[in-house]
């Protein structure tokens, strides 16, 4: 069963706007959370992270949001960008999983000039 | 961009054959992962290694067997290779099994006729 959802399979922006990418999670033992970019033909590349203990976390145009009582975390890129069209991962673990991750089917961004 | 490459990064075989990727890491990590990604399925865990010997089961293990003899090896072998093993391979690396992030190689593309 996915323990790692993300809903929306793709997303269409317009440049400048902003982006939300949404990821929810049913497993309560997760703490860490990481966010992966993809590009066709290429492996997955870290984006950004947060633990359990942050409800906020900020790099850049990236900001994940994480609210623990709705196991839900979000994306948001602002402004987006042309280059910032991929597939972008979501992802969790956690302690009793070994720190394994567990990855979302993925969300296709497409940021139109 | 952290130092790992995998091996051969395409190949085509038929049903029934033995089949071995590597997965090489230049950056002495503790951690390697092996991941398939399959359309619909987002990234899913293979095997792991937290040493050298030292491996552990994923969620999607029947089928493989993975070996590590050395800190920046990683083998994953498909013993009899079947059509349902066609897919997008991919190895990760990380510094400890804790809070911290996995790494990503290029990717190898398997096809079983």
């Amino acid at each position: 069963d996915q323990q790692v959802k993300q809903n929306s399979p793709s997303l269409s922006v317009q440049e400048g706007r902003i982006s939300i990418l949404n990821c929810d999670y049913t497993n309560s033992m997760f703490d860490y959370f990481l966010w992966y970019k993809k590009y066709p033909a290429e492996g997955p590349t870290f984006l950004i992270s947060i633990s359990s203990i942050k409800d906020k976390n900020e790099d850049g145009r990236f900001t994940v949001f994480l609210n623990k009582s709705a196991k839900h975390l979000s994306l948001h890129i602002v402004p987006s960008q042309p280059g910032d069209s991929a597939v972008y991962f979501c992802a969790a673990s956690g302690v009793n999983s070994g720190y394994a991750l567990n990855f979302g089917k993925g969300t296709s961004l497409l940021v139109t000039p | 961009d952290a130092g790992i490459t995998q091996s051969p990064r395409h190949k085509v075989t038929e049903t029934g054959t033995p089949v071995t990727l590597r997965c090489h890491q230049t950056e002495n990590h503790r951690y390697m992962y092996w991941y398939r990604q399959d359309p619909g399925h987002g990234l899913r865990l293979i095997h792991y290694s937290y040493g050298v010997k030292d491996t552990d089961k994923g969620e999607v293990s029947d089928g493989y067997s993975v070996s590590r003899s050395k800190t920046e090896d990683f083998l994953l072998t498909l013993e009899s290779a079947t059509s349902s093993q066609t897919s997008v391979y991919f190895c990760a690396i990380s510094e400890s099994g804790g809070v911290n992030e996995q790494f990503f190689g290029p990717g190898t593309r398997l096809t079983v006729l």
